[in-house]
Order: structure tokens, then sequence, then C-alpha cells
């Protein structure tokens, strides 16, 4: 079946522009996950959803950052005003309920900031 | 809340060695440890995890050990091979922070022909 999708694959922005990040997760997943991965570092978590309950924010880096889910499925992680140090690879992963629940993550969005 | 260190950062063997990467955490609550492998312009990929009731699991030529009391684990490759060549994270969840994993910052394994 179909993995978790990203899109878009690239996408560069000129600084101060907002942009928008798509992850599409397996069907049936009802955890959604999203991390950021800067050049050369591992991942850093950054919001987590987890059915109809209120979304774990606490890695979102400042208030230019959010994301939702609509209608437990699809995920959108917005950046205002971005910044170059926003530059980086975002990952979105998915998984069924429970503690040791497998993540299975997409391939990524490169965002570059110029 | 939990922090993970890895260590070595990079490890280049030859075909056909051993290569082991281990990885620190801080929370004791911690009870799932998995490991991921990422290849250039791909999402990591799970490889092999281990819970906190385990010592060690193998599938393969790939094992991973826990010590709780030392609060690190380590993987193990074996028989490495040239497709082997991968950049490897380390993970932890702690179940007091939800479904969130704790991230090293990986290896970059390199095996040589």
């Amino acid at each position: 079946g179909a993995g978790v999708s990203q899109s878009p694959s690239n996408k560069v922005t000129e600084k101060g522009k907002d942009v928008e990040l798509r992850c599409d997760p397996i069907s049936g997943h009802t955890a959604l996950y999203w991390y950021r991965q800067s050049l050369g570092q591992g991942l850093e978590f950054l919001i987590y959803f987890q059915g109809n309950s209120a979304p774990d924010k606490s890695g979102l880096p400042s208030d230019r950052f959010s994301a939702e889910r609509t209608g437990g499925s699809v995920s959108t992680l917005t950046i205002q005003r971005t910044q170059q140090e926003d530059s980086a690879v975002y990952l979105c992963a998915s998984s069924t309920p429970g503690p040791g629940a497998e993540q299975y993550f997409g391939p990524g969005t490169r965002l570059t900031v110029t | 809340g939990e922090n993970v260190e890895q260590h070595p950062s990079t490890l280049s063997v030859q075909e056909g060695d051993s290569a082991v990467i281990k990885c620190t955490y801080s929370d004791s609550a911690s009870n799932y440890f998995p490991w991921y492998k990422q290849e250039l312009g791909k999402g990591p990929q799970l490889i092999i995890d281990i819970r906190s009731n385990v010592g060690e699991k193998k599938d393969q030529r790939i094992a991973v050990t826990l010590n709780k009391t030392a609060k690190h684990f380590s993987l193990h490759i074996t028989e490495t091979q040239p497709e082997d060549s991968a950049v490897y994270f380390c993970a932890a969840k702690t179940p007091r922070e939800g479904g969130k994993l704790i991230f090293g910052q990986g290896t970059e394994l390199s095996v040589k022909p």
C-alpha cells in the first residue's frame, strides 16, 4: 500500500514569506508527527497529533510555526515569515496508536529560505 | 526531558567487518528504542527496535542490545555490505512524553568494498 507522502519535495522561498508543507499519512494511522532535520543533524520533534486529542506542540520552535490536521488525516505545517534558520528537511511520520508502534516516515520536504 | 547521545558520528569499515553504534539516554522511564536507517534523499526507515523488557534482539545481520542500568543501547551490524552505507539514528520514547521520539545525532556509516 501507499506510504507516507509529502509535498512539495523541494521548496525554495524568500525570507519573510509564508510556506505550507503537506503530509498525507498512511490510511488508518491515527498518530501523525512532524520532525525537522537540519543539515547533518538528527531529527528534532516539532508536533504530534493523536486522534482527536489536543496536539502536543511542545517542539514548535516559535509562534511562527503552526500545524493542523484536518479530518484526522492530512496535515499541514505552516511557517510564517520564514527565516534563513528555518532551512531544513521537514519530515512527517505516521503510526497506529500504541507505545511501541512503528513510525513510518515520508521522504520529507527540503525547505530552503534565501 | 529525554536526551539521547549517539556516537560515533562517522564510522568507516571494510566490507565483511562488523560495525557498532552506541547511544545513551537520560530518562530512566524510556521504554522503547528504535533504530532507523536513512539513505540519501529519503526518509528514515525502521530497521530494528527493542523494548525495555528485553535485553537483546536480533534480526539476521542486525542486533540491538539494551542495558537499562547504564541507560545505553547499541546497534551491531555483522558482515557489513556496501549497501549498509547510510546514516543510522537511534531514538528513545518516554511514556510521559507521549508518542514522540527523541533522536540521537546520527552516525554516517561507510562500508568500503
